[in-house]
Protein backbone atom coordinates (compact mmCIF):
# COMPACT_ATOMS: atom_id res chain seq x y z
CA UNK A 1 0.00 0.00 0.00
CA UNK A 2 1.98 3.28 -0.89
CA UNK A 3 0.41 5.92 0.69
CA UNK A 4 2.59 8.64 -0.95
CA UNK A 5 2.86 8.74 -4.82
CA UNK A 6 5.02 10.61 -6.98
CA UNK A 7 3.74 9.27 -10.18
CA UNK A 8 6.12 10.97 -12.15
CA UNK A 9 9.83 9.24 -12.36
CA UNK A 10 11.69 11.70 -13.56
CA UNK A 11 11.61 15.22 -14.59
CA UNK A 12 13.89 17.20 -17.46
CA UNK A 13 13.58 21.21 -17.45
CA UNK A 14 15.93 23.72 -19.02
CA UNK A 15 17.57 26.06 -16.64
CA UNK A 16 15.76 29.40 -15.80
CA UNK A 17 12.45 27.72 -15.89
CA UNK A 18 9.87 26.21 -13.66
CA UNK A 19 10.50 23.04 -12.37
CA UNK A 20 7.21 21.17 -10.84
CA UNK A 21 7.13 18.13 -9.02
CA UNK A 22 4.14 16.31 -8.01
CA UNK A 23 3.12 13.83 -4.91
CA UNK A 24 0.14 12.47 -4.00
CA UNK A 25 -0.89 10.90 -0.83
CA UNK A 26 -4.25 8.67 0.31
CA UNK A 27 -3.76 8.85 4.04
CA UNK A 28 -6.60 11.60 5.29
CA UNK A 29 -4.11 11.31 8.99
CA UNK A 30 -1.28 12.28 7.39
CA UNK A 31 -0.91 16.33 8.83
CA UNK A 32 2.94 17.65 7.77
CA UNK A 33 4.44 17.44 4.72
CA UNK A 34 7.95 17.50 3.46
CA UNK A 35 10.28 17.71 0.49
CA UNK A 36 14.09 16.23 0.89
CA UNK A 37 16.75 16.35 -2.46
CA UNK A 38 18.76 13.38 -2.30
CA UNK A 39 22.14 12.74 -4.49
CA UNK A 40 23.28 8.94 -4.71
CA UNK A 41 25.27 7.81 -1.56
CA UNK A 42 24.17 10.63 0.23
CA UNK A 43 20.96 11.17 3.08
CA UNK A 44 18.49 13.20 2.08
CA UNK A 45 18.72 16.72 2.65
CA UNK A 46 15.86 18.93 3.62
CA UNK A 47 14.17 21.61 1.35
CA UNK A 48 10.97 22.42 2.52
CA UNK A 49 8.04 21.73 4.69
CA UNK A 50 4.46 22.09 4.91
CA UNK A 51 1.91 22.04 7.84
CA UNK A 52 -1.78 20.96 6.99
CA UNK A 53 -2.90 23.72 8.08
CA UNK A 54 -1.78 25.71 5.10
CA UNK A 55 -1.63 25.20 1.40
CA UNK A 56 1.23 27.43 0.45
CA UNK A 57 4.87 28.03 2.03
CA UNK A 58 7.79 29.50 0.26
CA UNK A 59 11.35 29.91 1.02
CA UNK A 60 13.78 31.40 -1.93
CA UNK A 61 13.20 29.52 -5.21
CA UNK A 62 11.06 26.78 -3.46
CA UNK A 63 7.51 26.93 -2.99
CA UNK A 64 5.08 24.06 -2.21
CA UNK A 65 1.77 24.03 -2.75
CA UNK A 66 -0.90 21.71 -0.82
CA UNK A 67 -4.43 20.71 -1.72
CA UNK A 68 -5.72 19.04 1.16
CA UNK A 69 -8.86 18.06 -0.82
CA UNK A 70 -7.29 16.73 -3.47
CA UNK A 71 -4.80 15.24 -1.76
CA UNK A 72 -1.89 16.43 -3.79
CA UNK A 73 1.50 18.62 -3.25
CA UNK A 74 3.96 19.82 -5.32
CA UNK A 75 7.07 21.73 -5.00
CA UNK A 76 7.99 24.51 -7.38
CA UNK A 77 10.88 25.54 -8.40
CA UNK A 78 11.63 29.05 -10.00
CA UNK A 79 13.64 29.67 -11.60
CA UNK A 80 15.48 26.24 -12.41
CA UNK A 81 19.38 25.99 -11.83
CA UNK A 82 21.45 22.76 -13.12
CA UNK A 83 22.82 22.35 -9.66
CA UNK A 84 18.97 21.64 -8.23
CA UNK A 85 19.30 18.41 -10.75
CA UNK A 86 18.95 15.87 -8.21
CA UNK A 87 16.13 12.91 -7.07
CA UNK A 88 13.59 15.19 -5.22
CA UNK A 89 11.32 12.34 -2.40
CA UNK A 90 8.45 13.95 -0.92
CA UNK A 91 7.21 12.74 2.43
CA UNK A 92 4.50 12.99 4.83
CA UNK A 93 3.75 12.40 8.25
CA UNK A 94 1.53 12.32 10.88
CA UNK A 95 2.72 14.23 13.91
CA UNK A 96 0.66 12.33 16.88
CA UNK A 97 1.93 9.32 15.62
CA UNK A 98 5.71 9.71 16.82
CA UNK A 99 6.15 11.61 13.71
CA UNK A 100 7.59 8.98 11.13
CA UNK A 101 8.32 9.72 7.62
CA UNK A 102 7.05 8.40 4.49
CA UNK A 103 8.34 8.34 1.78
CA UNK A 104 7.12 8.25 -2.46
CA UNK A 105 9.50 6.75 -4.75
CA UNK A 106 11.25 9.98 -5.61
CA UNK A 107 11.51 11.96 -9.23
CA UNK A 108 14.78 12.62 -10.79
CA UNK A 109 14.98 15.95 -11.70
CA UNK A 110 17.62 17.32 -14.63
CA UNK A 111 18.10 20.89 -15.27
CA UNK A 112 19.56 21.54 -18.87
CA UNK A 113 22.10 24.79 -18.81
CA UNK B 1 22.36 23.16 12.50
CA UNK B 2 20.98 19.97 13.52
CA UNK B 3 23.69 16.87 12.61
CA UNK B 4 23.40 13.36 12.22
CA UNK B 5 26.79 11.18 12.10
CA UNK B 6 26.14 7.96 10.28
CA UNK B 7 29.07 4.60 10.41
CA UNK B 8 30.53 3.64 8.26
CA UNK B 9 29.93 4.93 4.89
CA UNK B 10 30.01 1.79 3.49
CA UNK B 11 31.08 -1.32 4.23
CA UNK B 12 31.61 -5.18 2.32
CA UNK B 13 31.16 -8.39 4.56
CA UNK B 14 30.75 -12.03 3.75
CA UNK B 15 27.46 -13.78 4.08
CA UNK B 16 26.44 -15.22 7.72
CA UNK B 17 28.19 -12.29 9.35
CA UNK B 18 26.52 -9.67 11.28
CA UNK B 19 27.67 -5.61 10.54
CA UNK B 20 27.07 -2.65 13.01
CA UNK B 21 25.84 0.69 11.90
CA UNK B 22 25.77 3.77 14.14
CA UNK B 23 23.82 6.45 14.29
CA UNK B 24 24.70 9.93 16.31
CA UNK B 25 23.11 12.53 17.21
CA UNK B 26 26.11 15.58 17.53
CA UNK B 27 24.85 18.25 18.58
CA UNK B 28 21.67 17.37 19.94
CA UNK B 29 19.96 14.74 21.88
CA UNK B 30 17.40 12.70 20.01
CA UNK B 31 15.03 10.17 22.06
CA UNK B 32 13.74 8.63 18.74
CA UNK B 33 15.65 7.76 15.38
CA UNK B 34 14.05 6.49 12.32
CA UNK B 35 16.11 3.74 10.55
CA UNK B 36 15.30 3.60 6.73
CA UNK B 37 16.59 1.18 3.90
CA UNK B 38 16.41 1.78 0.07
CA UNK B 39 17.06 -0.13 -2.64
CA UNK B 40 18.49 1.31 -6.06
CA UNK B 41 16.39 3.50 -7.62
CA UNK B 42 13.38 3.04 -4.66
CA UNK B 43 11.98 5.08 -2.12
CA UNK B 44 13.00 4.77 1.22
CA UNK B 45 11.37 2.60 3.59
CA UNK B 46 10.95 2.89 7.15
CA UNK B 47 12.38 0.29 8.80
CA UNK B 48 11.99 0.87 12.48
CA UNK B 49 11.84 3.64 15.33
CA UNK B 50 14.12 3.82 17.44
CA UNK B 51 13.37 4.53 21.54
CA UNK B 52 16.31 6.17 23.49
CA UNK B 53 15.94 3.37 26.94
CA UNK B 54 12.95 1.08 25.13
CA UNK B 55 12.58 -1.24 22.53
CA UNK B 56 12.56 -0.38 18.86
CA UNK B 57 9.50 -0.14 16.74
CA UNK B 58 9.72 -2.16 13.51
CA UNK B 59 7.60 -1.80 10.21
CA UNK B 60 5.09 -4.60 9.46
CA UNK B 61 7.50 -7.25 7.22
CA UNK B 62 10.88 -6.26 8.71
CA UNK B 63 12.81 -9.01 10.88
CA UNK B 64 13.15 -8.19 14.33
CA UNK B 65 15.80 -10.53 15.03
CA UNK B 66 17.76 -9.64 11.95
CA UNK B 67 17.76 -5.99 12.43
CA UNK B 68 18.74 -5.41 15.70
CA UNK B 69 18.10 -1.73 16.95
CA UNK B 70 19.87 -0.10 20.32
CA UNK B 71 19.32 3.11 21.54
CA UNK B 72 21.41 3.09 24.47
CA UNK B 73 21.83 7.14 25.00
CA UNK B 74 20.37 10.13 23.80
CA UNK B 75 22.48 10.45 21.13
CA UNK B 76 23.45 7.22 19.65
CA UNK B 77 21.26 4.27 17.77
CA UNK B 78 22.90 1.32 16.20
CA UNK B 79 21.45 -0.97 14.03
CA UNK B 80 22.57 -4.48 13.74
CA UNK B 81 22.40 -6.53 10.89
CA UNK B 82 22.66 -10.00 12.02
CA UNK B 83 23.90 -13.10 9.76
CA UNK B 84 23.67 -11.25 6.48
CA UNK B 85 22.72 -12.14 3.53
CA UNK B 86 23.47 -10.86 -0.23
CA UNK B 87 19.80 -9.76 -0.41
CA UNK B 88 20.29 -7.21 2.80
CA UNK B 89 22.79 -5.54 0.82
CA UNK B 90 21.13 -2.09 0.45
CA UNK B 91 21.18 1.54 1.38
CA UNK B 92 20.57 1.88 5.09
CA UNK B 93 20.12 5.48 6.33
CA UNK B 94 19.53 6.88 9.80
CA UNK B 95 17.27 10.14 10.56
CA UNK B 96 16.72 12.32 14.25
CA UNK B 97 14.45 14.65 14.58
CA UNK B 98 16.10 17.65 17.11
CA UNK B 99 13.36 18.47 19.30
CA UNK B 100 9.52 17.52 20.06
CA UNK B 101 8.45 20.84 19.04
CA UNK B 102 10.97 21.13 15.88
CA UNK B 103 9.47 18.46 13.06
CA UNK B 104 12.42 18.66 10.84
CA UNK B 105 14.14 16.03 10.34
CA UNK B 106 18.02 15.45 9.75
CA UNK B 107 19.33 12.55 8.27
CA UNK B 108 22.96 10.60 8.38
CA UNK B 109 24.85 10.56 4.96
CA UNK B 110 23.80 6.94 4.96
CA UNK B 111 25.57 3.30 4.77
CA UNK B 112 26.05 1.26 1.50
CA UNK B 113 25.98 -2.34 3.23
CA UNK B 114 27.62 -4.87 0.28
CA UNK B 115 27.15 -8.55 0.79
CA UNK B 116 29.46 -11.16 -0.66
Amino acid sequence: DQQVKQNSPSLSVQEGRISILNCDYTNSMFDYFLWYKKYPAEGPTFLISISSIKDKNEDGRFTVFLNKSAKHLSLHIVPSQPGDSAVYFCAASRISNTGKLIFGQGTTLQVKP
Amino acid sequence: GAVVSQHPSWVICKSGTSVKIECRSLDFQATTMFWYRQFPKQSLMLMATSNEGSKATYEQGVEKDKFLINHASLTLSTLTVTSAHPEDSSFYICSARPGQGDYGYTFGSGTRLTVV
